[in-house]
């Protein structure tokens, strides 16, 4: 079975431009969240989504956003890039509210110059 | 604030010995306590994870050993390896309240010296 899928692998993005992550759960998994892992950082919680609903939401500004579609997978935007939101994006996946195990994806390393 | 505080930053281990990480968290609702690996530009993958109605857990070589009083957790990598060389996370989550946020703690890189 396929694990977490997260696409792309990299990007590379200028200051100020917005961008588009996705994130594809593990088969029959319908929770989805979304972490920031700044490097030599352990990762830090942006969003969990379930069901479509917004779930649980970090200290993260209104310019991170996310949702999630039908069929559970999820993106997530961010707008007005800063240096700052430099950072490997991670997505992990759990089955439903009532698990507790979450499955990370490889990530897709951001760039902002 | 930092909720889990996690330590050594570093450990380096002969092959066979035991690596022992250590994680200190400070609020009481987490219910949740799970370890990481992570190999450069990977993901973090799940590794063994705890529950407070439990002391000890070992899966394989990994054994996480939880002190509920203390507020703290370890991990002991025994018979440690050259391909246990790798970054770990100790995080804590509170899944019972409906919190699936999981906070990690900074990290601890291994080495394991043949």
């Amino acid at each position: 079975d396929a694990g977490v899928t997260q696409s792309p692998t990299h990007l590379i993005k200028t200051r100020g431009q917005q961008v588009t992550l996705r994130c594809s759960p593990i088969s029959g998994h319908k929770s989805v969240s979304w972490y920031q892992q700044v490097l030599g950082q352990g990762p830090q919680f942006i969003f969990q989504y379930y069901e479509k609903e917004e779930r649980g939401r970090g200290n993260f500004p209104d310019r991170f956003s996310a949702r999630q579609f039908p069929n559970y997978s999820s993106e997530l935007n961010v707008n007005a890039l800063l240096l700052g939101d430099s950072a490997l994006y991670l997505c992990a996946s759990n089955w439903a509210q009532g698990s507790y195990e979450q499955y990370f994806g490889p990530g897709t390393r951001l760039t902002v110059t | 604030q930092q909720q889990v505080k996690q330590s050594p930053q570093s450990l380096i281990v002969q092959k066979g010995g035991i690596s022992i990480i250590n994680c200190a968290y400070e609020n009481t609702a987490f219910d949740y306590f799970p370890w990481y690996q992570q190999f450069p530009g990977k993901g973090p993958a799940l590794l063994i994870a705890i529950r407070p109605d439990v002391s000890e857990k070992k899966e394989g070589r990994f054994t996480i050993s939880f002190n509920k009083s203390a507020k703290q957790f370890s991990l002991h990598i025994m018979d440690s390896q050259p391909g246990d060389s790798a970054t770990y996370f100790c995080a804590a989550s509170n899944p019972g309240a409906g919190s699936y946020q999981l906070t990690f703690g900074k990290g601890t890189k291994l080495s394991v010296i043949p």
